[in-house]
């Protein structure tokens, strides 16, 4: 299958510092990449969807000015996480949108896990 | 709004038993992947079923399909303690959004 990387897998940092999430596909070109979050023993909610060229859609109750998002190229979608504070300790999964043909399947990445301390 | 919910929450085997996880969902979907967590760990992908498919087998995975009922279920035969992990179900609701279930913790005994 398709593969997606994080980077970096994990990351700690200070209150109050920004922290930047990169996304890409390794092996195909995504004009749609998506954002998750997970907290601890809970499942995943989706974030915001990051469409390249153009302005990410957030769902509801996601601060987009908190959590940045950039697609700037077809293999590549950063998170950028503002200002952090110990709430936005989580684990950050982005997935990416292959379309080949008439078939589209989207492949998650591992993960980014996040501590703010 | 969650989609996805597995069923059990919580299964503890014995090594070489078969496990099944089973996963509910309510709207129309175009394909339905399986995951698996370690804990602290990222997502494994293990096996993507489409709308059209009623069965697939990976290896030791066997999932099944039933759009009728929206559900679907992964089996585990001759489980091993490594198979030890949340196991995800998440389906796509359109607009390429997926949802990803509550997931199933198992823990395999040795």
């Amino acid at each position: 299958g398709a593969v997606v990387s994080q980077h970096p897998s994990r990351v700690i940092c200070k209150s109050g510092t920004s922290v930047k999430i990169e996304c890409r596909s390794l092996d195909f070109q995504a004009t749609t990449m998506f954002w998750y979050r997970q907290f601890p023993k809970q499942s995943l909610m989706l974030m915001a969807t990051s469409n390249e060229g153009s302005k990410a859609t957030y769902e509801q109750g996601v601060e987009k000015d908190k959590f940045l998002i950039n697609h700037a190229s077809l293999t590549l979608s950063t998170l950028t996480v503002t200002s952090a504070h110990p709430e936005d300790s989580s684990f950050y999964i982005c997935s990416a949108l292959q379309r080949t043909g008439a078939q589209e399947t989207q492949y998650f990445g591992p993960g980014t896990r996040l501590l703010v301390l | 709004s969650q989609q996805g919910e597995e069923d059990p929450q919580a299964l503890s085997i014995q090594e070489g038993e078969n496990a099944t996880m089973n996963c509910s969902y309510k709207t129309s979907i175009n394909n339905l992947q399986w995951y698996r967590q370690n804990s602290g760990r990222g997502l494994v992908h293990l096996i993507l079923i489409r709308s059209n498919e009623r069965e697939k087998h990976s290896g030791r995975l066997r999932v099944t399909l039933d759009t009728s009922k929206k559900s679907s279920s992964l089996l585990i035969t001759a489980s091993r303690a490594a198979d030890t992990a949340s196991y995800f179900c998440a389906t796509d609701e359109g607009a390429y959004k997926y949802i990803f279930g509550t997931g199933t913790r198992l823990k395999v005994l040795a």
